[in-house]
């Protein structure tokens, strides 16, 4: 079965300025989540969809990060406008809930920003 | 709210040798602990992981045990090959809700 998909993989933009990161799940997934990676850190949660409805979006900076997920497949979250602290890889990844409880998530390849 | 904590954060071992990541978390409900490996450029990529109704569990060169009493998980890599090399995050689920909290990272390092 085909992967989380990604786009762009990589981005550059200036501060202030907007981007938007698009991610396609693994058909059939209900969860879908937005992690930021920041350089030797480990993956922290940003938003959390199940279908198209937001379940957890705690850690997200609401006053410059926006995420939709409009018909429950595909998603994007938007920055705007950007800082030099959100240069970082945004990782997208999908789940289904599994018999036992467990949720295992598979991710995609991410897109790295870079913010000057 | 559940906090997980990971040691060491780099490590080195001769190719053919084992590696031990280990692991400590903080909720005692927690009941899912999976294993992510991310080599350069790639997303994390799931190679284990353990529930909390098990005390070990292993794949080929791949094993994981559970200690619920003290809280702790660890990764053990036997026969180490230089593809191992790549960082290593644990994770646990938070009790109640659908997502997981990593550690901190490992980076892994196989020398020839």
């Amino acid at each position: 079965e085909a992967g989380v998909a990604q786009s762009p993989r990589y981005k550059i933009i200036e501060k202030r300025q907007s981007v938007a990161f698009w991610c396609n799940p693994i058909s059939g997934h209900a969860t879908l989540y937005w992690y930021q990676q920041i350089l030797g850190q480990g993956p922290k949660l940003l938003i959390q969809f199940q279908n198209n409805g937001v379940v957890d979006d705690s850690q997200l900076p609401k006053d410059r990060f926006s995420a939709e997920r409009l018909k429950g497949v595909d998603s994007t979250l938007k920055i705007q406008p950007a800082k030099l602290e959100d240069s970082a890889v945004y990782l997208c990844a999908s789940s289904t809930p599994s018999g036992t409880g467990g949720y295992e998530q598979y991710f995609g390849p991410g897109t790295r920003l870079t913010v000057t | 709210g559940e906090n997980v904590e990971q040691h060491p954060s780099t490590l080195s071992v001769q190719e053919g040798d084992s590696a031990v990541i280990k692991c400590t978390y903080s909720d005692s409900a927690s009941n899912y602990f999976p294993w992510y490996k991310q080599e350069l450029g790639k997303g994390p990529q799931l190679i284990i992981d353990i529930r909390s109704n098990v005390g070990e569990k292993k794949d080929q060169r791949i094993a994981v045990t559970l200690n619920k009493t003290a809280k702790h998980f660890s990764l053990h890599i036997t026969e180490t090959q230089p593809e191992d090399s790549a960082v290593y995050f644990c994770a646990a689920s938070v009790p109640g809700a659908s997502k997981i909290i990593f550690g901190s990272g490992t980076r892994l390092s196989i020398r020839p």
